[in-house]
């Protein structure tokens, strides 16, 4: 069973778009949402995280916005640069639970 | 302040052979996980350990695989007999705590042919 979902599988976008990423999630006890940013050959970076007391957090270019009603969240990229072509992964825990639970990520691909 | 050390970054095996990953999380952290992670998809937790606990390894194949961490600091992931199936990376990550998300190594690729 997959918790996390992510979707689309992959997204090509123009630089200077603003790409979209979206999230959702089956366990109402998941309370915490770290994105990651992948490169091909290296380990995931942390790039952003929500915890669910909020419904937006902004950090540069990226945004994450969260529905908790609808267990979806989002994230944005806008003003999209050929650097940020990566893999994205969402990942979810709960509150007191160190056990991270990953989606199966978003390639974006950012065209010049 | 140097970040998760793993090693080697690449192995090919035979089936049947053995492999050792190590890795070294970031001092002072006391949570460590070890991930699998397919070509193309995304990582899946074998076990993590709270100092030198296990606290969870309902997914690792315990036939075949086996993680230590002794001291609470450095940790080994061990592939007894390796199978084609365990072609993947294989990702070390640590974390402080109160601090949710972990922090990842480079990892290490490993082809079983």
């Amino acid at each position: 069973q997959q918790q996390v979902r992510q979707s689309p599988q992959s997204l090509t976008v123009w630089e200077g778009e603003t790409a979209i990423l979206n999230c959702s999630y089956e366990d109402s006890t998941f309370n915490y949402f770290p994105w990651y940013q992948q490169f091909p050959g290296e380990g995931p970076a942390l790039l952003i995280s929500i915890s669910s007391v909020s419904d937006k957090k902004e950090d540069g270019r990226f945004t994450i916005f969260f529905n908790k009603r609808e267990k979806k969240l989002s994230l944005h990229i806008t003003d999209s640069q050929p650097g940020d072509s990566a893999t994205y992964f969402c990942a979810a825990s709960d509150y007191g639970n160190e056990k991270i639970t990953f989606g199966a990520g978003t390639k974006l691909t950012i065209k010049p | 302040e140097a970040g998760v050390t793993q090693s080697p970054r690449y192995a090919v095996l035979q089936e049947g052979q053995a492999v050792s990953f190590w890795c070294d999380p970031i001092s002072g952290h006391d949570t460590l996980y070890w991930y699998q992670q397919p070509r193309d998809q995304g990582p899946q937790l074998l076990v993590y350990f709270r100092d030198e606990a296990v606290i969870d390894n309902s997914q690792l194949p315990s036939d075949r695989f086996s993680a230590v961490r002794p001291k609470g600091t450095n940790s080994t992931l061990k592939i007894q007999s390796a199978k084609q199936g365990d072609t993947a990376t294989y990702l070390c990550a640590s974390s402080l705590g109160t601090a949710r998300a972990p922090l990842f190594g480079e990892g290490t690729r490993l082809s079983v042919l």
